[in-house]
């Protein structure tokens, strides 16, 4: 069955950091999207792409974030200037198509530390 | 955003169903009600989702009451491994975002 993957499973960076956390959606798939959920606390939304550009994003993902689709597999979240507040488990998901009648599938995450 | 309510904590025998319930009462016609389950601090995962009929699939079923403001996922056969946090979400039709809340955490035991 096909599966969302995400590259490194835990990354460790100091603060001021810059990080790429990277995800391989499903290979049919259109839509991508970031989450993230710090410990003990809710699932987020971030930010949600298709076609090479944000479709929408969320007061979180501000101008220290960004996403890209560098080729035909991987979708990257970077963070530029990493803070202490955003150690976080990341999780990329994909879905086919956009709408509510799509399902999300979300990969099994990147627990990011920052010290 | 229609806004879910489910009951913090519950335990289920294994072997036995495993019947949650979410209240949507808010719901509007147009939203689909999914299910989710996160294990640990894994990645949320798919369960199932209805718009008004009952939905079965190899997982699990969901009942949806005939006037959609609340909802039961049924775990028929549950297993250890069934031990997550389920989520509730209303899928509103004018965003991609999916609003996660607390969730149920669901724990099964010997």
């Amino acid at each position: 069955e096909p599966e969302v993957t995400q590259t490194p499973s835990h990354q460790v960076t100091q603060m001021g950091q810059e990080v790429i956390l990277r995800c391989v959606p499903i290979s049919n798939h259109l839509y991508f999207y970031w989450y993230r959920q710090i410990l003990g606390q809710k699932v987020e939304f971030l930010v949600s792409f298709y076609n090479n550009e944000i479709s929408e994003k969320s007061e979180i993902f501000d101008d220290q974030f960004s996403v890209e689709r560098p080729d035909g597999s991987n979708f990257t979240l970077k963070i530029r200037s990493t803070k202490l507040e955003d150690s976080a488990m990341y999780f990329c998901a994909s879905s086919g198509s956009s709408g509510y009648q799509e399902t999300q599938y979300f990969g099994p995450g990147t627990r990011l530390l920052v010290l | 955003d229609a806004k879910t309510t489910q009951p913090t904590s519950m335990d289920c025998a294994e072997g036995r169903a495993a019947n949650l319930p979410c209240n949507h009462s808010t719901i509007s016609g147009n939203e689909y009600v999914y299910w989710y389950r996160q294990i640990h601090s894994q990645g949320p995962q798919y369960i199932i989702h209805g718009l008004k009929n009952n939905e079965t699939n190899e997982m699990a079923s969901l009942i949806i009451t005939e006037d959609r403001k609340s909802s039961t996922l049924i775990l028929p056969h549950a297993t250890l491994r069934d031990t997550a946090v389920y989520y509730c979400i209303v899928r509103a039709y004018n965003t991609d975002k999916l609003i996660f809340g607390t969730g149920t955490r669901l724990q099964v035991f010997p």
